[in-house]
């Protein structure tokens, strides 16, 4: 079974602090992805790696970077947190696809999500 | 720019009725239409998906219907449970890409009621 872990389910922070949210992933998966789910707008997609130290923002990069120094660790990082980043953050990663990919490639796994507050 | 939009919001369904929940697209590059079902506490974790060849794909009690004319597809829910309460997202992508970019709808809250 794919495993996807998260450094933490519930996160309180302070506003302009540096926050750091960990992903790990079992699965030897090329592709990570972090987003974050708020109520009424879905899960949208923050950034996203297809490979080591690859990244490429996704629709709402703002306030955010990433890390992907090793294969299974995609790491998220707020370089000041604000209270409009308060928010469930969700990893998730995929196989690599390619010209003769199957659905198989699309097929998202999640991590259980980091609950993050800023104060 | 939301690429897709879900619909409803929330549902109450009672035990044994159908669940009908309902996304349409907006860019006809997509050919690959996923849904998504999280339980509280959990990440989502794909549930049953279509390519737009066909009109529909049946897996048990879970039917997604697709209108490619109409940039519009549905999941439909047969004799829902209360077990099937958690929250529904749909979700587009291209598969021309190797990275497997997953947009997705606003998602739908499910409950049904025993």
């Amino acid at each position: 079974d794919v495993k996807v872990t998260q450094s933490s389910r519930y996160l309180v922070k302070r506003t302009g602090e540096k926050v750091f949210l960990e992903c790990v992933q079992d699965m030897d998966h090329e592709n990570m992805f972090w987003y974050r789910q708020d109520p009424g707008l879905g899960l949208r997609l923050i950034y996203f790696s297809y490979d080591v130290k690859m990244k490429e923002k996704g629709d709402i990069p703002e306030g955010y970077s990433v890390s992907r120094e090793k294969k299974e660790r995609f790491s998220l990082i707020l370089e000041s947190a604000s209270t409009n980043q308060t928010s469930m953050y969700l990893c998730a990663s995929s196989p690599k696809g390619g010209l003769r990919i199957s659905e198989k490639t699309y097929e998202q796994y999640f991590g259980p999500g980091t609950r993050l507050t800023v104060t | 720019q939301q690429q897709v939009k879900q619909s409803p919001q929330s549902l109450i369904v009672q035990k044994g009725g159908i669940s009908i929940i309902n996304c349409a697209y907006e860019n006809t590059a997509f050919d690959y239409f996923p849904w998504y079902q999280q339980f509280p506490g959990k990440g989502p974790a794909l549930l049953i998906a279509i390519r737009p060849d066909v009109s529909e794909k049946k897996e048990g009690r879970f039917t997604i219907s697709f209108n490619k004319s109409a940039k519009q597809f549905s999941l439909h829910i047969m004799d829902s449970q209360p077990g099937d309460s958690a929250t529904y997202f749909c979700a587009a992508s291209i598969r021309g890409t190797s990275y497997g970019k997953l947009t997705f709808g606003q998602g739908t809250i499910l409950t049904v009621h025993p």
